[in-house]
């Protein structure tokens, strides 16, 4: 059990540009969330995958928000053209199956901040 | 919906007192409850859960919480905090998919 590694850990990017962050989580685990948490509060969920299935997605993730997980194992989630409200730490989380069952695992998070 | 709160922003306690952090939670049935902990530019740690059984749950570092329904609240204890213990707490329902956190409680230790 290696956890769930989380790439980059820091990105600073200007405003209007594309950025990318990939999560991997703990191998056998087929659940994997997104949480966005800002400064002072507590993570918000984005969007969860069992395999590589999106089952929801929050209100949170406006259309410039995209995550996938194509072969069911590693997640990405892309921003385009940022804003400086993107700025946050993102965490990637899994499970092995619902929340109920498997508490979630947490990854050290990308922080990303737009200039 | 499901929500969380969690009254003190910021609790300061001195090394080897005793620590009590609130929680309340709405939810309409029976739900999941947690604490996590995160330490500065870390993800979060389970310190322990709710399912169901036994309301008062012991956790990992010698935290227990306990579950009073009639009160709707879920609040973490530990008799001596450590200076180690310093980090932000949150609490977590969960009813069915999905987590919903609180705003957190900032925890600072006083030798």
């Amino acid at each position: 059990d290696t956890g769930v590694s989380q790439d980059p850990r820091h990105k600073i990017t200007k405003r209007g540009q594309n950025v990318t962050f990939r999560c991997d989580p703990i191998s056998e685990h087929n659940r994997l969330y997104w949480y966005r948490q800002t400064l002072g509060q507590g993570p918000e969920f984005l969007t969860y995958f069992q395999n590589e299935a999106q089952l929801e997605k929050s209100r949170l993730l406006s259309d410039r928000f995209s995550a996938e997980r194509p072969k069911g194992s590693f997640s990405t989630l892309e921003i385009q053209r940022t804003e400086q409200g993107d700025s946050a730490m993102y965490l990637c989380a899994s499970s092995l199956t619902g929340q109920a069952q498997s508490p979630l695992h947490f990854g050290n998070g990308t922080r990303l901040t737009v200039t | 919906a499901q929500s969380v709160t969690q009254p003190d922003i910021h609790i300061t306690v001195s090394e080897g007192a005793s620590l009590e952090l609130r929680c309340n939670y709405s939810y309409g049935a029976t739900p999941y409850l947690f604490w996590y902990v995160q330490s500065p530019g870390q993800g979060l740690q389970l310190l322990l859960k709710y399912f169901s059984g036994d309301t008062l749950v012991q956790g990992i570092k010698g935290f227990e919480a306990e579950f009073k329904r009639s009160q709707s609240s879920f609040n973490l204890r530990k008799p001596s905090v450590h200076w180690s213990d310093a980090a932000e707490y949150f609490c977590a329902v969960s009813g069915n998919e999905k987590l919903t956190f609180g705003t957190g409680t900032r925890l600072t230790i006083i030798p």
